[in-house]
């Protein structure tokens, strides 16, 4: 089945400690997204990447970092620097729009809830 | 600053009925247009694209697309208690790369 995971499901965090957040896809795609949910929110883009060895910023990227050495995966590192980390993390996927307008829609993984203790 | 607005709800209408979902946005160059549902504590799922002016229609949805007024619709026939979750509207902005803002979602709520 083709798909993007993530893991864990769940992860909690001490005070000043980093923590990584995998995300994982084999539908073949060349864009990778992280976005964070708040409660009553809409998502907010982290960080983006369209190729592997590439990406930019997001919408909030301070207090993130993001790697992407494979086309199939792009961890997510919440720092110690992310003064509030408490949300719901959603990785998705995509093409790169150059095949038509579908290449535009994006998939979402099933999410981890990070909680700062 | 690009947005895309929607009403946050609850939107009720009861088992049967015609739910319309409504979604604004600013980026007057937008081309792309996508509606996710999103059951509570779950990720968002893509259930409509639009694209050109019009009406699309899959299933039970139909996604309606003015460009001119800058609005976008989604209407669930035959609503049904499973229907019950948050909508999300993204947009896609003009230029540049695949970026979509999402709107803060409007929560149905389809009673028997």
């Amino acid at each position: 089945d083709g798909g993007i995971t993530q893991s864990p499901k769940y992860l909690f965090r001490k005070e000043g400690q980093n923590v990584t957040l995998s995300c994982e896809q084999n539908l073949n795609h060349d864009a990778m997204y992280w976005y964070r949910q708040d409660p009553g929110q809409g998502l907010r883009l982290i960080y983006y990447s369209q190729i592997v060895n590439d990406f930019q910023k997001g919408d909030i990227a301070e207090g993130y970092s993001v790697s992407r050495e494979k086309k199939e995966s792009f961890p997510l590192t919440v720092t110690s620097a992310q003064k509030n980390p408490t949300a719901f993390y959603l990785c998705a996927s995509s093409g790169t729009g150059g095949a038509g307008p579908r290449e535009n829609e994006q998939f979402f993984g099933p999410g981890t809830r990070l909680t700062v203790l | 600053q690009k947005e895309v607005e929607q009403n946050s709800g609850p939107l009720s209408v009861p088992e049967g009925a015609i739910a319309s979902l409504n979604c604004t946005y600013s980026d007057r160059g937008s081309q792309s247009f996508f509606w996710y549902r999103q059951y509570s504590g779950k990720s968002p799922e893509l259930i409509m694209s639009i694209y050109s002016n019009g009406d699309k229609e899959d299933g039970r949805f139909t996604a309606q697309l003015n460009k001119a007024s800058q609005y976008v619709s989604l209407l669930i026939r035959d609503s049904q208690p499973s229907d019950s979750a948050t909508y999300l509207c993204a947009v896609k902005i003009s230029g540049g790369y695949n970026k979509l803002i999402f709107g803060a979602g409007t929560r149905l709520a389809v009673h028997p």
